[in-house]
């Protein structure tokens, strides 16, 4: 089982919609999590990172964390345009040595 | 902008070729990593080095190595080029080496390398 899986789409949305991007990772020690966004031939930028359980916003942008289920998500309310990239989840791990990335999810938000 | 830099853009190369491709992480910050992306893999860690000494390796190939310089820009020595090798390499740059909420990693614009 890969340390962190992710549901690769592609994703179509309309402008303004509400989108959930969603991982699940293998291992209950795992405790930091990020979410990273890439665009197209460009190199992946950090959106958010979170610790533990519960959740963190920024913006229109929330990241969640679900320990018991291990299942961590991203939404973005009122979806732009320029939302439209890959968006990656990632984890240091337990060491903080390694990073596991998952294959990411593909959005496109329509105008 | 990220601050990282990476050399060359592109590269296309014949098979059992080596090449070489560089990086210079961000002012201050002492953590390298370098990344493996194709379209089928997704983002595969290969190794990292902290202030020159590895320090952890992920899923790299013999054929492939890696060193950090003392001015701390590192490089990525790929041999024996195989089709398969054709991918995107990111490095990325962090302050520090460990886990935790101040070790933003920020990446490379990427070296695309094809193979023929």
């Amino acid at each position: 089982q890969k340390e962190v899986e992710q549901d690769p789409g592609p994703l179509s949305v309309p402008e303004g919609a509400i989108v959930s991007l969603n991982c699940t990772y293998s291992n209950s020690a795992f405790q930091y999590f990020m979410w990273y966004r890439q665009y197209s031939r460009k190199g992946p930028e950090l959106l958010m990172y979170t610790y533990s359980s519960g959740n963190k916003e920024d913006g229109r942008f929330t990241a969640q964390v679900d320990k018991s289920s291990k299942y961590i998500s991203l939404f973005i309310r009122d979806s732009q345009p320029s939302d439209s990239a890959t968006y990656l989840c990632a984890t240091p791990g337990n060491t903080g040595n390694q990073f596991y990335f998952g294959t990411g999810t593909s959005l496109t938000v329509i105008p | 902008d990220s601050g990282v830099t990476q050399t060359p853009k592109h590269l296309i190369t014949a098979t059992g070729q080596r090449v070489t491709l560089r990086c210079s992480p961000r002012s201050g910050d002492l953590s390298v990593y370098w990344y493996q992306q194709s379209l089928d893999q997704g983002l595969q860690f290969l190794i990292q080095y902290y202030n020159g000494e590895e320090r952890a390796k992920g899923n790299i190939l013999e054929r492939f190595s890696a060193q950090q310089f003392p001015d701390l820009h590192s490089e990525l020595n790929l041999s024996s080029l195989e089709l398969g090798d054709s991918a995107l390499y990111f490095c990325a740059s962090s302050v520090v080496g460990t886990s935790g909420s101040n070790n933003e990693q920020f990446f490379g614009p990427g070296t695309r390398l094809t193979v023929l």
